[in-house]
């Protein structure tokens, strides 16, 4: 059975600062996926990775993948506050795409 | 492209009544997906189609529950009969996944609430 988990599940941090969000999983994937949702709306899709090494950015948020390891991060870089919200990977194996529990970010000013 | 639309936003009904979802996914996607999401268990995959057939419902959680998807442009999702523990925000979402890059797009949701 596929298995998803993140860490920290909450994370509070200073504007300014770096952090790493950890998402393990259990078994083989075809691909996965990192979104972001804010409170009340819906899940905003930030980014999909292929394969083993796949790196990819976007402003300050950049997502990578390592395959033999079954781990994917989501690295924050000089974290504002608008990058606040909930962060969740998601696995996808044979179809069947399974998210984790959800890293809630808080940025304090 | 309007995206994923679901329907109604927001369901207010007593126990033991019937609830039906709604959800047209994005034109052209051939993978249709219903999650449930609460605070306690997170999100949680209810089932999930390709090109209108069911693949996987070991996620529904009783017999109560029931989807279907009766052409590529519309999908149910119904509770007969409803009860409290029933009441989450329930998101459908599509995709091209074969071979391709594509993310899930998610509808906005419906948020049922069961007394």
């Amino acid at each position: 059975e596929l298995k998803v988990e993140q860490n920290p599940l909450f994370l509070s941090m200073q504007e300014g600062k770096n952090y790493t969000i950890y998402c393990n999983y259990s078994t083989t994937s075809d691909r996965l996926y990192w979104y972001r949702q804010d409170p009340g709306k819906s899940l905003e899709s930030l980014f999909v990775l292929l394969s083993n090494g796949a790196v990819k950015q976007e402003g300050r948020l950049m997502a990578s993948l390592d395959t033999k390891a079954r781990l994917s991060t989501l690295h924050i870089t000089a974290a504002v506050h608008d990058l606040s919200a909930t962060y969740f990977c998601a696995v996808d194996r044979d179809d069947k795409i399974i998210f984790g529990k959800g890293t809630r970010l808080h940025i304090l000013p | 492209d309007a995206g994923v639309i679901q329907s109604p936003r927001h369901e207010v009904t007593e126990m033991g009544q019937e609830v039906t979802l709604r959800c047209k996914p994005i034109s052209g996607h051939d993978y249709l997906f219903w999650y449930r999401q609460t605070m306690m268990r997170g999100l949680e995959l209810l089932i999930y189609f390709n090109n209108n057939v069911p693949i996987d419902d070991s996620g529904m959680p009783e017999d109560r529950f029931s989807a279907k998807m009766p052409n590529a442009s519309f999908s149910t999702l119904k509770i007969q009969p409803s009860e409290p523990r029933d009441s989450a925000v329930y998101f459908c979402a599509s995709s091209l996944l074969w071979g391709s890059d594509s993310p899930l797009h998610f509808g906005n949701g419906t948020r049922l609430t069961v007394t």
